[in-house]
């Protein structure tokens, strides 16, 4: 059975860093499949944060590109992610989820069918 | 990019039917669409894609034979037949968008069941 674990810091400040951590048990990342963040602040809906190929291909949000990294280590089985310059906007639940994959004509191949989710872990920004 | 647009809220009685609806933005017609169900304090689970032609690929684990989709127009369409206490939920849409470096995912505000 796959199961995703996230852990990191319940509270951080505003303008730090946010790292989060997702481990994998029941599949080997390195086996395929994309891994990716999806955030959801209390009250409110889904918001997909990227996603991440165990080659380390990666697609981020757009309204987030510019301080967001994920990474992967095939070593730990886990998923990594960073959110610099956090704001009180960014107080959220993270999840982290494995998703299908699916190719189109030019070869690229996309994240869809978020199959397996973790229980997801509230970060809260404030000083 | 795609606008994915969800009523905050829906109840229906036990035994009853329900649909609920996620509209697409226009000139987005062609979307498949991801539905997700998610119970309090829980992440979301797959229900099943959905485009113009009905459900697309299978349903997510476990995901009883009342569910069901269908996809026409702007509009993508989850209907639960004699619903019961356990759907109780929130129901989320969400589709992808862009190709190459431009892609990315977007999903709607959610819809609050109520199962009455």
């Amino acid at each position: 059975q796959v199961q995703l674990h996230e852990s990191g810091p319940g509270l951080v400040k505003p303008s730090e860093t946010l790292s989060l951590i997702c481990a994998v048990s029941g599949y080997y990342i390195s086996s395929g499949y994309y891994w990716s963040w999806i955030r959801q602040p209390p009250g409110k809906g889904l918001e997909w944060i990227g996603s991440i190929y165990h080659s380390g291909n990666t697609y981020y949000n757009p309204s987030l590109k510019s301080r967001v990294s994920i990474s992967v280590d095939t070593s730990k089985n886990q998923i990594s992610m960073r959110l610099n310059s956090v704001t009180a906007a960014d107080t959220a639940i993270y999840y982290c989820a494995r998703s299908h994959y699916y190719y189109d004509s030019s070869g690229y191949y996309y994240p869809y069918h978020f199959d397996y989710w973790g229980q997801g872990t509230l970060v809260t920004v404030s000083s | 990019q795609p606008v994915l647009t969800q009523p905050p809220s829906a109840s229906a009685s036990l035994g009853d039917s329900v649909t609920l609806t996620c509209t697409l933005s226009s000139g987005h017609g062609s979307y498949k669409v991801d539905w997700y169900q998610q119970k309090p304090g829980k992440g979301p689970r797959f229900v099943m894609r959905v485009g113009t032609g009905g459900i697309v690929g299978s349903k997510g684990d476990g995901i009883p034979d009342r569910f069901s989709v269908l996809g026409s127009g702007l509009n993508r369409y989850l209907t639960i037949n004699n619903i019961q206490e356990e759907d109780e939920s929130d129901y989320h849409c969400g589709a992808d968008h862009g190709s190459g470096s431009n892609f990315f995912w977007v999903f709607g505000g959610g819809t609050k069941l109520t199962v009455l």
